[in-house]
């Protein structure tokens, strides 16, 4: 099974307004970590944001935020007020503790399209 | 800028070559990790160290190795060159060993 599904290849959004790109994961281990990644046409991967699997509350950065589902295995980013800067595609990923300790696991990526 | 420094940027090679792909860290920083991104596998983790030492594996090459070395730089070494072996390959720092992880620039390897 694939440990990052995201379903969404390609997306667009208007600029100004709010998008959500999908992420679910799989792992049986309680301690793990989820992150998401923006890598621009420029090629660098630029890191967004961080979400602990014990952490309580949503993480949030900025115009960035991370609805973490828990028991349904979904940690999608919400962008908010998107600007024309956020065209790229997005990676989610995750490490995993326990017998798979501090592997990393990315997704095969959403690329975002801004209008303007 | 993350801070992560790689250096070539751009590498252009033949089969059956070696290259060593070089990555500093960000200052205070322990951990390095590599990675591969090609247009089929997507992203792939390759390797950690952690303060000189491999802590983690992933999907690397028996062809492929790595160190990081007493300044915490870290190398990447790929032998035997293959076709396939065209990718771009990252580096990333973290100050821990499970800590948020910044990548550097990229080196992107071409092999003719």
């Amino acid at each position: 099974a694939q440990k990052i599904t995201q379903t969404q290849p390609g997306m667009f959004v208007q600029e100004k307004e709010a998008v959500t790109l999908d992420c679910t994961y799989d792992t049986s281990d309680p301690s793990y970590g989820l992150f998401w990644y923006k890598q621009p046409s420029s090629g660098e991967m630029i890191f967004l944001i961080y979400q602990g699997s014990y952490d309580q509350q949503n993480a949030t950065e900025g115009r960035y935020s991370l609805n973490f589902q828990k028991a349904r295995k979904s940690a999608n980013l919400v962008i908010s007020a998107s600007q024309l800067g956020d065209s790229a595609m997005y990676f989610c990923a995750m490490r995993e503790g326990g017998n798979n300790f501090n592997k990393f696991y990315f997704g095969s990526g959403t690329k975002l399209n801004v209008k303007p | 800028d993350s801070g992560v420094t790689q250096t070539p940027k751009h590498l252009i090679t033949a089969t059956g070559q070696r290259v060593t792909l070089r990555c500093s860290p960000r200052s205070g920083d322990l951990s390095v990790y590599w990675y591969q991104q090609s247009l089929d596998q997507g992203l792939q983790f390759l390797i950690q160290y952690y303060n000189g030492e491999e802590r983690a594996k992933g999907n690397i090459l028996e062809r492929f190795s790595a160190q990081q070395f007493p300044d915490l730089h870290s190398e990447l070494n790929l032998s035997s060159l293959e076709l396939g072996d065209s990718a771009l390959y990252f580096c990333a720092s973290s100050t821990g060993e499970m800590g948020t992880q910044y990548f550097g620039p990229g080196t992107r390897l071409l092999v003719l």
